[in-house]
């Protein structure tokens, strides 16, 4: 079975720019979840969606936005680029739901700000 | 408001030794979900141990168990007979345990050296 697949795995921008990135969830898997992972603030929850809507949604400005598509897969977003958003950003699946099953992860893609 | 706190920076310790990774947390949930996952330099966070708070039973996987002690918030891991493949970032991780939501709240984690 497949695991969660995010790409690209690196992807490096300038600040101002606006950046999309992708994840495909275990096959089955209706919950994605996104973190962002910094040296200086650790993994952080961004936000989770199941069957397209978000359900949860961490403390971030409004710049880092997702969608879900009828498939499970997901999209992240983040527009206007700061030196801050350099990252490694996280993807997670889950069956979500009343599953009670834990969340499994992607090799994470990794954003850097120039 | 959860939190989980893992004292540990990081830890080194030579093949073969045994070692405990702490892990510290709060919360106001009266149930709820304990996580270890493992992140290799590769970047992906494997995960390793659920816990539901309700089962205080210890756990044993190979070299790895697990220690859940509800009454000081603990949720210990160790390794016996480490080996240099356990190199890595380990994370705690705890989560409610309510239909519709998956946040995982993390600890900072611990990085873990097996010297050969």
């Amino acid at each position: 079975k497949a695991g969660v697949t995010q790409t690209p795995r690196y992807l490096i921008k300038t600040r101002g720019q606006q950046v999309t990135l992708s994840c495909s969830p275990i096959s089955g898997h209706r919950s994605v979840s996104w973190y962002q992972q910094t040296p200086g603030q650790g993994l952080q929850f961004l936000f989770e969606y199941f069957s397209e809507t978000q359900r949860n949604k961490g403390n971030f400005p409004g710049r880092f936005s997702g969608r879900q598509f009828s498939n499970s897969r997901s999209e992240m977003n983040v527009s206007t680029l700061e030196l801050g958003d350099s990252a490694l950003y996280l993807c997670a699946s889950s069956l979500g739901g009343n599953s009670n099953q834990p969340q499994h992860f992607g090799d994470g893609t990794r954003l850097s700000i120039l | 408001a959860q939190k989980v706190t893992q004292a540990q920076t990081e830890i080194s310790v030579v093949e073969k030794e045994d070692v405990t990774l702490d892990c510290v947390y709060e919360t106001r949930d009266t149930t709820y979900y304990l996580f270890w996952y493992k992140q290799p330099p590769s970047g992906e966070l494997v995960f390793l141990i659920r816990r539901n708070s309700f089962d205080e039973q210890n756990e044993i996987s190979g070299r790895y168990s697990w220690n859940f002690q509800k009454s000081t918030s603990s949720f210990n891991f160790t390794i016996t007979a480490s080996q240099v493949v356990d190199s890595a970032v380990y994370f705690c991780a705890l989560s409610e345990v309510n239909f519709g939501n998956e946040k995982l709240t993390f600890g900072t984690g611990t990085r873990l050296t097996i010297i050969p």
